[in-house]
């Protein structure tokens, strides 16, 4: 089935540990996306890509780093862990720049900092 | 940036009928709209790219006004599987990438 693979499904990490969370889509699509979502504050961006090798900033993007080496993958690296970045992480891909024809997300990660 | 939702909780009963608003401070240039179910991720529902446009998806329509910089959700008849959380989103008009999700407004259709 076509569509984004992430993972891990859930995590509770250490503060102050390195953490990667995967995020593979299938669908060929050219930018792909990192949101956070947080209770009350809805979906905010952390970083995106138009395209592999070119990589942008968005709303929230302090404390986690991104790559794009090649169409398919995205992954996001939090490289020192705090209790603030706990919350659901969404990866998500759009055919177009600037999702003009809709994001699709994948299901989520669960990340617990304690 | 982020566009405001209005009502942020509605309850129905099965076959009534609601409307969630959307409007932000900013020129909107599109507007979309998602519906999140508890634990899942969100899904596309409808993109709004013109002035005055509205669009259908089932039971379920928008309107999208330019000028008055806000967009309407309307659900019609609910179902008991329309229940979920509704998202609206928007571009920075100045940098498309760059996108801001409203807060949400949790649907909830009861039998």
């Amino acid at each position: 089935i076509a569509g984004i693979t992430q993972a891990p499904t859930s995590q509770i990490l250490a503060a102050g540990r390195r953490m990667t969370l995967r995020c593979t889509q299938d669908m060929r699509h050219n930018a792909m996306y990192w949101y956070r979502q947080d209770l009350g504050l809805g979906l905010r961006l952390i970083h995106y890509s138009n395209t592999a090798g070119t990589t942008g900033k968005g709303e929230v993007p302090d404390g986690y780093s991104v790559s794009r080496a090649n169409t398919d993958d995205f992954p996001l690296t939090l490289a020192s862990a705090v209790p603030s970045q706990t919350s659901v992480y969404f990866c998500a891909s759009s055919e177009r720049q600037g999702a003009t024809d809709g994001y699709t997300f994948g299901s989520g990660t669960r990340l617990t900092v304690v | 940036q982020q566009p405001v939702q209005s009502p942020q909780a509605v309850i129905l009963r099965e076959g009534e009928d609601a409307v969630i608003n959307c409007s932000s401070s900013k020129a909107l240039y599109s507007v979309h709209w998602y519906r999140q179910k508890h634990g899942e991720a969100p899904v596309f529902l409808m993109i709004l790219l013109k002035g005055g446009e509205q669009k259908g998806h089932d039971k379920i329509s928008a309107s999208f006004n330019e000028k008055k910089q806000q967009s309407s959700l309307y659900l019609t008849a609910s179902q008991l599987s329309y229940s979920g959380t509704y998202f609206c989103g928007t571009p920075d008009p100045y940098n498309f990438n760059k996108f801001y999700f409203g807060s949400g407004t949790k649907l909830n259709v009861k039998p």
